[in-house]
């Protein structure tokens, strides 16, 4: 199975900062990648599919990129909201792994 | 609007069966997977499984081989995961969630279902 990474595990960052967070598949999964931003106590929400496609009312200073094995989640300029554990996750096939998830906080 | 609702928290005891529910509405039932996400308290997100609801056909993460059931009821556009013989690890939140079809990734998700399994 595929296997897939996210670097780092966990970031604290200031308000405004760029904050970018890396997840490697084991093996080519072209753009089938989604990210999602779980609040503490909340539901996981999707934020972007196909590695760089926005989901519908997400903020524009969320973006992605990457293809194959190597991606990355940009956060633009930090807000506070933004506060939560981030997951990449492959969905060319099953099974849908998710990453082991990066925690950000702000400083 | 699209929702997945899930039912409420339950509380089981090692070797049992806990079956929970997610009611579909706000869109035609049988044109979206439905996958099977878990979630430890303080864990990540680990799949589970997905089923096809048009046809009932279903694919199971090898961890849950032979522990795992997922079935619909297209009658009432429901989807259950039924998971047995369990253990203090598989004390969790279990959450349904719809395969998009347009977009890719996991659209809409349930709230939720905690499972306890305690003595």
């Amino acid at each position: 199975d595929i296997q897939m990474t996210q670097s780092p595990s966990s970031l604290s960052a200031s308000v405004g900062d760029r904050v970018t967070i890396t997840c490697r598949a084991s093996q080519g999964i072209s753009n089938y990648l989604a990210w999602y931003q779980q609040k503490p106590g909340k539901v996981p929400k999707l934020l972007i599919y196909a590695a760089s496609t926005l989901q519908s009312g997400v903020p524009s200073r969320f973006s992605g990129s990457g293809s194959g094995t190597d991606f990355t989640l940009t956060i633009g300029s930090l807000q506070p909201e933004d506060v939560a554990t981030y997951y990449c996750q492959k969905y060319n096939n099953a099974p849908y792994t998710f990453g082991q998830g990066t925690k950000l906080e702000i400083k | 609007q699209v929702q997945l609702v899930q039912s409420g928290a339950e509380v089981k005891k090692p070797g049992a069966s806990v079956k929970v529910p997610c009611k579909a509405s706000g869109y035609t039932f049988i044109s979206h997977y439905v996958h099977w996400v878990r979630q430890a308290p303080g864990q990540g997100l680990e799949w589970m499984g997905i089923i096809n609801p048009s046809g009932g056909s279903t694919s199971y993460a090898q961890k849950f081989q032979g522990r795992v059931t997922m079935t619909r009821d297209t009658s009432t556009s429901t989807v259950y995961m039924e998971l047995s013989s369990l253990r203090s690890e598989d004390t969790a939140v279990y959450y349904c969630a719809r395969g998009g079809r347009a977009t890719g990734g996991f659209d809409y998700w349930g709230q939720g279902t905690l499972v306890t399994v305690s003595s």
